[in-house]
């Protein structure tokens, strides 16, 4: 199993363009999150999708917007893309609902906006 | 609000020592309660939850953490420290309430052990 995947591992953006950083998971989870790291900042939750057909803002969402294409694929979209979205990007997974299960985080995307 | 604290932005301890990595929360009930560890480069790997039951969890790499609930605290902890224990550790809660799976991220703190 590949766990928690994401594409690409690395990008460069330039003020205004728009990307989108995709996850995929094998893990059969439910819930599927996009947290942004920052230094001094922990991670902080952008977007979660607590089923497959649902999404709900996190703490940072402006800025963003993610699709939910179906049970293993969550991407996030920035539209136009500024120097304070420079951070590392992770997506993480794990059953969701009640449980007390762990999230499953894959190895992140590092984005520069200049 | 809910937050999490960890205060300590990083520890130093020496090879062979004990550590702790201390983190306290605020949440209202009691939540489930995780580590997470994070190599450079690298994303968070699971280290140890408490859900409920004793107080005293073990986990992967020879971690523990004890929860104490007056203080509301959850403390990591390791007998003795190795040289690639050195990693940027995570504290992180699930609230109770609600259905959705959210976790709830302290800021960091880094562990350096020096051979």
């Amino acid at each position: 199993n590949a766990g928690v995947t994401q594409t690409p591992k690395f990008q460069v953006l330039k003020t205004g363009q728009s990307m989108t950083l995709q996850c995929a998971q094998d893990m059969n989870h439910n819930s599927m999150y996009w947290y942004r790291q920052d230094p001094g900042m922990g991670l902080r939750l952008i977007y979660y999708s607590a089923s497959e057909g649902t999404t709900d803002k996190g703490e940072v969402p402006n800025g963003y917007n993610v699709s939910r294409l179906n049970k293993r694929e969550f991407s996030l979209r920035l539209e136009s893309a500024a120097p304070s979205q420079t951070s590392v990007y992770f997506c993480a997974g794990n059953s969701g609902g009640y449980s007390y299960n762990e999230q499953f985080f894959g190895p992140g995307t590092r984005l520069t906006v200049l | 609000a809910q937050s999490v604290a960890q205060p300590e932005d990083q520890v130093n301890v020496a090879e062979g020592n004990p550590l702790t990595v201390k983190c306290t929360y605020s949440v209202s009930g009691n939540p489930y309660l995780f580590w997470y560890v994070q190599y450079p480069n690298r994303g968070l790997q699971f280290l140890l939850k408490y859900i409920t039951g004793d107080n005293l969890v073990k986990g992967s790499y020879g971690f523990e953490a004890e929860f104490n609930k007056s203080q509301t605290s959850f403390h990591l902890k390791k007998p003795s420290a190795l040289v690639s224990d050195s990693a940027l550790y995570f504290c992180a809660v699930r609230p109770l309430r609600g259905a959705t799976n959210k976790l709830i991220f302290g800021t960091g703190t880094l562990l350096a052990v020096q051979p």
